[in-house]
């Protein structure tokens, strides 16, 4: 079955401590994207890739960062600049970057909490 | 920035009858889509309109476009509990290059 594969399912972050998210497709898709969700709102972008070795910052990239090395992985960390990063990540891919009129694909998501 | 608005936030209809969300936005748009989420999971595509497109169907879902108004509506009809979800619509702006901007939802509950 393709799909998007998110990891861990939940994470809990020390003060000052990084913690990375794993992002997985094996949908053969070259567009990639991470979301942020808080209770209650719909989803912001943090960062997306539009094709393998290359990223862009979305809406809210401070704090966050990314590599896109292969294809089918897509790493979020969250850094200890991100002063408030408890939120349910969700990453997403697309067949192709850059062109309109695509649907994207979800995994199931990340709840990160702070300790 | 959010550029959808989700209308109402909050919606509870009993089961087999018609619910209906409406999103508006702010920039011209390549399309507009419509998502659920299932509480604690991921978004789930249901249905892309493009802007050239007034209406689409898929099944129960009946998806309206009016590009003059900036708006969109989401009906589902004949609703099941299995339909009680968070619905988003998302846009994709002209120029965005598949980069889309997501509502604030509406939470739909379905009782039996």
């Amino acid at each position: 079955d393709g799909g998007i594969t998110q990891s861990p399912k939940y994470l809990f972050r020390k003060e000052g401590q990084n913690v990375t998210l794993s992002c997985e497709q094996n949908l053969n898709h070259d567009a990639m994207y991470w979301y942020r969700q808080d209770p209650g709102q719909g989803l912001r972008l943090i960062y997306y890739s539009q094709i393998v070795n290359d990223f862009q910052k979305g809406d809210i990239a401070e704090g966050y960062s990314v590599s896109r090395e292969k294809k089918e992985s897509f790493p979020l960390t969250v850094t200890s600049a991100q002063k408030n990063p408890t939120a349910f990540y969700l990453c997403a891919s697309s067949m192709t970057g850059g062109f309109s009129n695509q649907p994207q694909h979800f995994g199931d998501g990340t709840r990160l909490s702070i300790l | 920035s959010q550029q959808g608005e989700e209308d109402p936030q909050a919606l509870s209809i009993q089961e087999g009858e018609n619910a209906t969300m409406n999103c508006s936005y702010k920039t011209s748009i390549n399309n507009l889509q419509w998502y659920r989420q299932n509480s604690g999971r991921g978004l789930v595509h249901l249905i892309l309109i493009r802007s050239n497109e007034r209406e689409k169907h898929s099944g129960r879902l009946r998806v309206t476009l009016d590009t003059s108004k900036k708006s969109s509506s989401l009906l589902i009809t004949a609703s099941r509990a299995a339909d009680t979800a968070s619905y988003f619509c998302a846009t994709d702006a002209t120029g965005g290059g598949n980069k889309l901007t997501f509502g604030t939802g509406t939470q739909l509950k379905v009782e039996l």
